[in-house]
């Protein structure tokens, strides 16, 4: 089985701190996905990676940066916390030499900024 | 922008009956659907995927895809309180390198 592993489950930070949230997956994949989850907006891509430094802007790039330095972790960045960021955000991976693989998502991590 | 639609519920269903979840998507030329299931709090996890048009079925679940209408189902069979959870349709879109999820329908299966 796939393995996602987001490394904080709950996250509480202030306005303006600059906030880490780190992924890793165990499958050897290629492809790796943040988005972020809130109530009635449903799943939104911030970013998303091909493979060991590559990145693509998803739909709400805004306010964050991701980095992939290795192929099995990617980590996304909030460089100013703001309130606006407080939501569930869930790390995926998937298998690109499949045209037709899902994605598998690690546990989430809810980030409240206060 | 591509899409992919879906009622937000919530669907009731009494514990026993047959659940009906819908799906729409706008590109024509995806050819991969995913249907996630998520339960309050918790992330997605995948319960079917379909490939090709026709019906597909996992023990009590049946995924069924119409390319032609663009419209891709999901039925619960015998549904159980435990299948009470927000149900996301995915797809893949023409270019392989993306899923599009839509916003998810909620089902409510009371016992």
């Amino acid at each position: 089985d796939v393995k996602v592993t987001q490394s904080s489950r709950y996250l509480v930070k202030r306005t303006g701190e600059k906030v880490f949230l780190e992924c890793v997956q165990d499958m050897d994949h290629e492809n790796m996905f943040w988005y972020r989850q809130d109530p009635g907006l449903g799943l939104r891509l911030i970013y998303f990676s091909y493979d060991v430094k590559m990145k693509e802007k998803g739909d709400i790039p805004e306010g964050y940066s991701v980095s992939r330095e290795k192929k099995e972790r990617f980590s996304l960045i909030l460089e100013s916390a703001s309130t606006n960021q407080t939501s569930m955000y869930l790390c995926a991976s998937r298998d690109q030499g499949q045209g037709r693989s899902p994605l598998h998502f690690g546990n989430g991590t809810r980030l409240t900024v206060t | 922008q591509k899409e992919v639609e879906q009622n937000s519920g919530p669907l009731s269903v009494p514990e026993g009956a047959i659940a009906s979840l819908n799906c729409t998507y706008s590109d024509r030329g995806s050819q991969s659907f995913f249907w996630y299931r998520q339960y309050s709090g918790k992330s997605p996890e995948l319960i079917m995927s379909i490939y090709s048009n026709g019906d597909k079925e996992d023990g009590r679940f049946t995924a069924q895809l119409n390319k032609a209408s663009q419209y891709v189902s999901l039925l619960i069979r015998d549904s159980q309180p435990s299948d009470s959870a927000t149900y996301l349709c995915a797809v893949i879109n023409q270019a392989g390198t993306a899923l599009i999820f839509g916003k998810g329908t909620t089902l409510s299966v009371s016992s």
